[in-house]
């Protein structure tokens, strides 16, 4: 099984920094197969990324995607206060899924 | 709106059975794969088990393996979890979640059913 491992596990910025995620693959993973989520207090994770660089529909374009092999970056380029959330990386492969243990992303 | 809806959580005693559905709308049900997913409170995401637009294809992970079985019905719109030999590890909030186009990404998802598993 593939083990996806995400750091930092908390990350402290301000609103107009750029925050940068990263997730690590245990083994290669297809970049067709590396999706990024945004999961809010309460609410069901939302997907951003799909096929490790491409945006989900109505995601703004301050979301991008990059990496291949067993590391992928999800970037934020300047941070909206609606974006302090967690994120979950999450790969496809042999059949099944897993998730990255997620990264919070607070309020400095 | 596209939508999916769960129910059918609760409390159960270990050792017993739970049956949650998912109701899908505002899209062509039929034509998408479908997946559940579990968060246990306070912790990450867990993928639970999919299925294909035409259940050919079911896989789950290797903690429910055996215990739980997903279905779907295409004429209903519905997606289930049947759910048994429940155990204290079980408990969650379990998403139903769809699979995008290219079956790569899970790209609609519903809020969520809660269940507790607790003597």
């Amino acid at each position: 099984e593939i083990v996806l491992t995400q750091s930092p596990g908390t990350l402290s910025l301000s609103p107009g920094e750029r925050a940068t995620l990263s997730c690590r693959a245990s083994q290669s993973v297809s970049s067709s197969y590396l999706a990024w989520y945004q999961q809010k207090p309460g609410q069901a994770p939302r997907l951003l990324i799909y096929g490790a660089s491409s945006r989900a529909t109505g995601i703004p374009d301050r979301f991008s995607g990059s990496g291949s092999g067993t590391d992928f970056t999800l970037t934020i380029s300047r941070l909206e206060p609606e974006d302090f959330a967690v994120y979950y990386c999450q790969q496809y492969g042999s059949s099944r899924y897993t998730f990255g243990q997620g990264t919070k992303l607070e309020i400095k | 709106e596209v939508q999916l809806v769960e129910s059918g959580g609760g409390l159960v005693k270990p050792g017993g059975s739970l049956r949650l559905s998912c109701a899908a709308s505002g899209f062509t049900f039929s034509s998408y794969s479908m997946n559940w997913v579990r968060q246990a409170p306070g912790k990450g995401l867990e993928w639970v088990s999919s299925i294909s637009s035409s259940s050919s294809y079911i896989y789950y992970a290797d903690s429910v393996k055996g215990r739980f079985t997903i279905s779907r019905d295409n004429a209903k719109n519905s997606l289930y979890l049947q759910m048994n030999s429940l155990r204290a590890e079980d408990t969650a909030v379990y998403y139903c979640a769809r699979g995008s186009s290219g079956g790569n990404a899970f790209d609609i998802w519903g809020q969520g059913t809660m269940v507790t598993v607790s003597s």
